[in-house]
């Protein structure tokens, strides 16, 4: 099956910092990913879709200026989470499709703000 | 937008049991996948069923588009089963992949 891989696995930060976590698709190209959000015991919840080369499309809700998306090139998206406080604190996971292909998952970021 | 309902929330199993997962969705999709959950948090792919049934091992999927439903059956459950099984749909307008809430089984020893 097609790859998505996600780093770091986990991060801890000071609050006030940012982070940055990255998705990448290893053996396809993806002109579209999608990043995600889970909270404790939760569902996972769409935050934004990243489209390569424009800007990305965040849900209603996720505040654009505080989760920052690049797609900068067809196998790597970013995430910053800028000026992260203890409440940003979650599981992120990103996701691709190749094409006429089921989607695939990273193996998702665990970040705690302290 | 469309809406993904499980069901049910949580389940306990003997080991051996067999069980049903059911996963509703309130409009037309272009795909559905099944999930597992493991401790890790990592997704596996269990399934991509837009239509029609499936079977891996213990594991089959049944999903009838025209009446908005998917059943997952896991037969002869093992502890190593245990998790959250999600069931996540693609709308037919925006290709998002849209979430159920999930179901977290126990199987017990």
């Amino acid at each position: 099956g097609a790859v998505v891989s996600q780093h770091p696995s986990w991060v801890i930060c000071k609050s006030g910092t940012s982070v940055k976590i990255e998705c990448r698709s290893l053996d396809f190209q993806a002109t579209t990913m999608f990043w995600y959000r889970q909270f404790p015991k939760q569902s996972l919840m769409l935050m934004a879709t990243s489209n390569e080369g424009s800007k990305a499309t965040y849900e209603q809700g996720v505040e654009k200026d505080k989760f920052l998306i690049n797609h900068a090139s067809l196998t790597l998206s970013t995430l910053t989470v800028t000026s992260a406080h203890p409440e940003d604190s979650s599981f992120y996971i990103c996701s691709a499709r190749p094409a006429r292909r089921e989607a695939f998952f990273g193996q998702g970021t665990r970040l705690t703000v302290v | 937008g469309i809406q993904v309902e499980q069901s049910p929330p949580d389940l306990i199993l003997q080991e051996g049991a067999n069980s049903t997962l059911r996963c509703n969705f309130s409009d037309s999709v272009n795909n559905l996948q099944w999930f597992h959950q493991n401790p890790w948090g990592q997704l596996i792919n269990l399934f991509y069923i837009p239509s029609g049934t499936k079977q891996n091992g213990r594991l089959s999927a049944t999903t009838v588009a025209t009446e908005r439903y998917s059943l997952l059956y896991i037969s002869s459950s093992q502890t190593t089963d245990s998790g959250v099984y999600f069931c996540a749909v693609e709308d037919t307008g925006g290709f998002k992949t849209i979430f159920g809430a999930g179901t977290r089984l126990f199987v017990k020893a």
